[in-house]
Parts: C-alpha cells; sequence; structure tokens
C-alpha cells in the first residue's frame, strides 16, 4: 500500500499570500488529521476530516481552513499568511480518525514564510 | 498546554546500551502511543498501548503505561545509531484529537 503523500514538499511564501497544501492519505482511510511543528510550540492539531466533514478543530485562527474530497484527499488552506505560519506541516490519515489509534503520518510540507 | 509531556528533552547514550523516556499526561486517555520522528520528517507510529493495558512490547521497544501514576515509558533496549530520532507520545481521549507531547531527543553514538 503506498503510504500518506504530501504535496507540495517545499513552500516559500511571502506575507499576506495564501498557501493551499495537499494530502493524499492511505487507499481506504478517511480520516485525515493535520498537524502544524514549530520548534516553540511543538506538534499542535489544527483540524480533523472524516467522511469530508470537519469532526474536530483545534485552536487556530479561521485564516486556517480544510477540506476533504469524496476520494478522502485533503487540503489544507491558511490565508494571509504571517511569518508566525512558517512550519512543518503534516497530515496524517487513519482508519478510524484522530484520537481513536494509530494514525500514518505523510513527510510534511515546509512552509516558510518571508 | 499539551497534554503529554516527555522526559527528558533530550537523551545521549551509546550504542549498544538501552534508551528510556517517559510521559506523562493530565487526563484519563483511552490510548497511548509512541511515535519516532527522523529530523524533519514525518512522524512514524511505534506501539500503542490501551488504558486497561500495562505493557506492551514490540521488536526492542518495551511500553509500560501506569494509569493511577498517568504515565507511560519507553524502552529502547540494545540502541543503534540508527535510533538517533525524536520520540514523541500521543494521548488519545477518544472522539477527538491526539495530543502530542514536546518529544523526546535521542542520540545514540556509534
Amino acid at each position: 500500500k503506498a503510504g500518506v503523500t504530501q504535496t507540495p514538499r517545499y513552500l516559500i511564501k511571502t506575507r499576506g499570500q495564501q498557501v493551499t497544501l495537499s494530502c493524499s492519505p492511505i487507499s481506504g482511510h478517511r480520516s485525515v488529521s493535520w498537524y502544524q511543528q514549530t520548534p516553540g510550540q511543538g506538534l499542535q492539531f489544527l483540524f480533523e476530516y472524516f467522511s469530508e466533514t470537519q469532526r474536530n478543530k483545534g485552536n487556530f485562527p479561521g485564516r486556517f481552513s480544510g477540506r476533504q474530497f469524496s476520494n478522502s484527499r485533503s487540503e489544507m488552506n491558511v490565508s494571509t499568511l504571517e511569518l508566525g505560519d512558517s512550519a512543518l506541516y503534516l497530515c496524517a490519515s487513519s482508519l478510524e480518525g484522530s484520537g481513536r489509534g494509530e494514525q500514518y503520518f505523510g513527510p510534511g510540507t515546509r512552509l516558510t514564510v518571508t | 498546554s499539551q497534554q503529554g509531556e516527555e522526559d527528558p528533552q533530550a537523551l545521549s547514550i551509546q550504542e549498544g546500551e538501552n534508551a528510556t523516556m517517559n510521559c506523562s499526561y493530565k487526563t484519563s486517555i483511552n490510548n497511548l502511543q509512541w511515535y519516532r520522528q527522523n529530523s524533519g520528517r514525518g512522524l512514524v507510529h511505534l506501539i500503542l498501548i490501551r488504558s486497561n493495558e500495562r505493557e506492551k512490547h514490540s521488536g526492542r521497544l518495551r511500553v509500560t503505561l501506569d494509569t493511577s501514576k498517568k504515565s507511560s515509558s519507553l524502552l529502547i533496549t540494545a540502541s543503534r545509531a540508527a535510533d538517533t530520532a525524536s520520540y514523541f507520545c500521543a494521548t488519545d481521549r477518544g472522539a477527538g484529537k491526539s495530543t502530542f507531547g514536546d518529544g523526546t531527543t535521542l542520540t545514540v553514538k556509534p
């Protein structure tokens, strides 16, 4: 089985721009969760999608949004980028969903905001 | 603040030695998981232990869970240079999100 894939792997954006990140889960997994990882804040949960519905949301501003398609692929969007949004963004897929068992992580998208 | 906190923050040992890292959490959980992350890459799931289990083994890994103390430990036996990575515990409270700790950075010197 192919693993979780994320595109792009690296991204450089300017403050004020917006960005869309993509995640393709493992075949058969209906849950996709997104995490932000920074040296200062560690791994923080952004949101989880299950069968095209947002099921859980972390404590991030509304500039962070996401969606999931019928094939379980998910996208995450960040609008009006700030310097503090520079981070490694990780997505994870699972059968049962975040908080319910094992998650499989993608390699991440490294976003740099200048 | 994070639900899980790993201790120590950093650990440096020689190849062949055992490495032990601990995770403490604050509220009751359904299960606890350990993950490994090599520098700047995605996390790899190592082991899941449910709240009604006390110990699990997987190869050179041994995980214990003490729900009365709200703590877990990960033991890596006969460590190798390839074990150099950051290790995270993640607590699951069910019907919600996994909450990760800040991680323990393990360095195994050849």
